[in-house]
């Protein structure tokens, strides 16, 4: 079955303690990005790639990192989470179609 | 840059009735438009989407909408809604030759008996 994956799907931590949130997809796409959704914002881009090596800066990437070093995983990591990166996260991928595959969200919640 | 609007927060309907939910669009070209649902504690499933030719768009659920470019909205319906469609409505724009996909704010909707 073609999807994105994400683990985990709930994450409660404390201010300071680095954590990653893994995304997988199995659909040989190129594109993948992490979005955060937050009550009346929708959802906004943090980063970016655009394929292997490749990562780019979206609309929100203070306080985030990400890597791309396998076509089918784009972690999201937050080095220093503070209590303002509590949110839902989302990673997509895509294909050489305009229409983007969402993985099942991450709640994360920092103390 | 691109923008959505999605002027309505909460909409209540109740079963049975019809429900049009609004997106409006800013941006420079026509660009490729989404509408995404999302059920409470669910992630994001893809109800339509608009590339080119008919204006009237036919997606899942039962819902459908139309385009205008005239006025740059994209507005989604459904002609009697079930108690199942409660739930959180995104607007999404991409444009041709992009990739970022931008959201609306989101319509929540809650479906009475």
């Amino acid at each position: 079955e073609a999807q994105v994956t994400q683990n985990p799907r709930y994450l409660i931590t404390v201010t300071g303690k680095k954590l990653t949130v893994t995304c997988s997809q199995n659909m040989n796409h190129e594109y993948m990005s992490w979005y955060r959704q937050d009550p009346g914002l929708g959802l906004r881009q943090i980063y970016y790639s655009m394929n292997v090596e490749v990562t780019d800066k979206g609309d929100v990437p203070e306080g985030y990192k990400v890597s791309r070093k396998e076509k089918r995983n784009f972690p999201l990591i937050l080095e220093s989470p503070s209590p303002n990166q509590t949110s839902l996260y989302f990673c997509a991928s895509k294909g050489r179609v305009h229409e983007q595959f969402f993985g099942p969200g991450t709640r994360l919640t920092v103390l | 840059a691109q923008s959505v609007t999605q002027p309505d927060i909460h909409i209540t309907v109740s079963e049975g009735a019809s429900l049009e939910l609004r997106c409006n669009y800013s941006y420079g070209a026509t660009p490729y438009l989404f509408w995404y649902v999302q059920s409470p504690g669910q992630g994001l499933q893809l109800l339509l989407k608009y590339f080119s030719g008919d204006t009237l768009v036919q997606g899942i659920k039962g819902f459908e909408a139309e385009f205008k470019r005239s006025q740059s909205s994209f507005n989604l319906r459904k002609p009697s809604v079930h108690w199942s469609d409660a739930a959180e409505y995104f607007c999404a724009v991409v444009g041709v030759n992009d990739y970022k996909l931008s959201f609306g704010a989101g319509t929540t909707v809650t479906v009475r008996a």
